[in-house]
């Protein structure tokens, strides 16, 4: 079974500090994703990467970062961590998706709550 | 560009009750669909997916038909266990985008 693994399950920063969510599959997924989950807004997309070295923006990138420097890891940082981005994030891989193919399923991590302070 | 609507929870059901939870979609070209599950204090994981139109995915006595005439994709079981609370969320592949989730609560 592919693994995903995020560092942390809860932690807890505060306002201003630079933070590191860190996400590493061992199935050799080319894809890797970050997403934020909450209430009543359900999964929305913040980063995801095709391989290694590329990102592209999701729907609301605003105040993340990410890095893709192996491709079994994909860090997501919050460069001056503030309230509104107390939440919980996921990470998710999956395999290579082909102009014609588009039907790989996302494996996810188990998340981590960050509260920010 | 693509999205996802689902219908809004939360949903309170007994146990043994028939479950229907609704999804319909916006896409260009042929996405596949996915139903997605997240037990309390985990991660989502696939519970079922159809790849092209009138598929039909089943697991766990969960099933969803995808179809293009309506653009949905209803996750439907016949008769729902108190295993069965949790998030469900409906999605679309190539951008990976989810709908809102649906909270259900089965009570015994």
């Amino acid at each position: 079974d592919v693994k995903v693994t995020q560092s942390s399950r809860y932690l807890v920063k505060r306002t201003g500090e630079k933070v590191f969510l860190e996400c590493v599959q061992d199935m050799d997924h080319e894809n890797m994703f970050w997403y934020r989950q909450d209430p009543g807004l359900g999964l929305r997309l913040i980063y995801f990467s095709y391989d290694v070295k590329m990102k592209e923006k999701g729907d609301i990138p605003e105040g993340y970062s990410v890095s893709r420097e192996k491709k079994e890891r994909f860090s997501l940082i919050l460069e001056s961590a503030s309230t509104n981005q107390t939440s919980m994030y996921l990470c998710a891989s999956s395999l290579w998706m082909t102009d014609s193919s588009y039907n790989s399923p996302l494996h996810f991590g188990n998340g981590t709550r960050l509260t920010v302070t | 560009g693509n999205s996802v609507t689902q219908m809004e929870g939360p949903v309170t059901l007994s146990e043994e009750a028939f479950l229907t939870i609704n999804c319909t979609y916006t896409a260009t070209g042929y996405p596949s669909l996915f139903w997605y599950v997240q037990y309390p204090g985990e991660g989502l994981q696939l519970l079922l997916k159809a790849t092209k139109a009138d598929d039909k995915g089943s697991n766990k006595g969960f099933e969803a038909t995808y179809r293009k005439e309506t653009t949905s994709f209803h996750l439907e079981k016949g008769s729902v266990q108190v295993s069965d609370s949790a998030v469900y969320f409906c999605a679309l592949s190539g951008d990976m985008r989810f709908g809102a989730g649906t909270r259900l609560t089965v009570k015994p």
